[in-house]
């Protein structure tokens, strides 16, 4: 059973970067895509991007001149970092894997409350 | 980019009672939809896609149909494990949207 966790602060300032890593377990990296979403505080799915495990990437226009996704397959992770936060950034960051045959999202992480506060 | 909408916001239903939620897409989507359940606390998951497929180990009551730009999730009889946060998402092209969901709730 392929499980996701992020991890990272769950404090950033505001105009610092966010960082986030998400780790998969039960299964590899390797021929998927993989992706980050984010759900502000009692609102809806925003999705900001995505990136295959050889480091091909595309972003959501809306947030595409901030945010940098990577991966690294010898730790069977990938990570997100968000640039410039303002409160609006403050959400549940989710990852999540992206199916093998259609851009829906079929294992998520728990999610990781990132709060942009100085 | 494709705008989702859904309706209503809020939906009270009694537990057994069928409940209907309704995904509006700003454009042709074709039938790539899918609709998604979120419960208080945790990640949301996928229950249908291609706008009626449901996903491995959903329950046959829940059923969705539409293509083009509307779309319904149909729960046929309502479950207490099913009082949760409804979200629709197209994947016809980048970037993916979601709707702002449908919280159904215990009349």
């Amino acid at each position: 059973q392929v499980q996701l966790q992020e991890s990272g602060p769950g404090l950033v300032k505001p105009s610092e970067t966010l960082s986030l890593t998400c780790t998969v377990s039960g299964g590899s990296i390797s021929s998927f895509y993989w992706s980050w979403i984010r759900q502000p505080p009692g609102k809806g799915l925003e999705w900001i991007g995505y990136i295959y495990y050889s480091g091909s990437t595309d972003y959501n226009p809306s947030l595409k001149s901030r945010v940098t996704l990577s991966v690294d397959t010898s730790k069977n992770q990938f990570s997100l970092k968000l640039s410039s936060v303002t409160a609006a950034d403050t959400a549940v960051y989710y990852c999540a894997r992206v199916t093998y045959t259609m851009p829906l999202f079929d294992y998520w992480g728990q999610g990781t409350l990132v709060t942009v506060s100085s | 980019e494709i705008v989702m909408t859904q309706s209503p916001a809020t939906l009270s239903v009694s537990p057994g009672e069928r409940a209907t939620l309704s995904c509006r897409a700003s454009q042709s989507v074709s039938s790539n939809l899918a609709w998604y359940q979120q419960k208080p606390g945790q990640a949301p998951r996928l229950l249908i896609f291609g706008a009626s497929t449901r996903a491995t180990g959903i329950p046959a009551r829940f059923s969705g149909s539409g293509s083009g730009t509307e779309f319904t999730l149909t729960i046929s009889s309502l479950q207490s494990e099913d009082f949760a946060v409804y979200y629709c998402q197209h994947y016809n092209n980048w970037p993916l949207t979601f709707g702002g969901g449908t919280k159904v709730e215990i009349k």
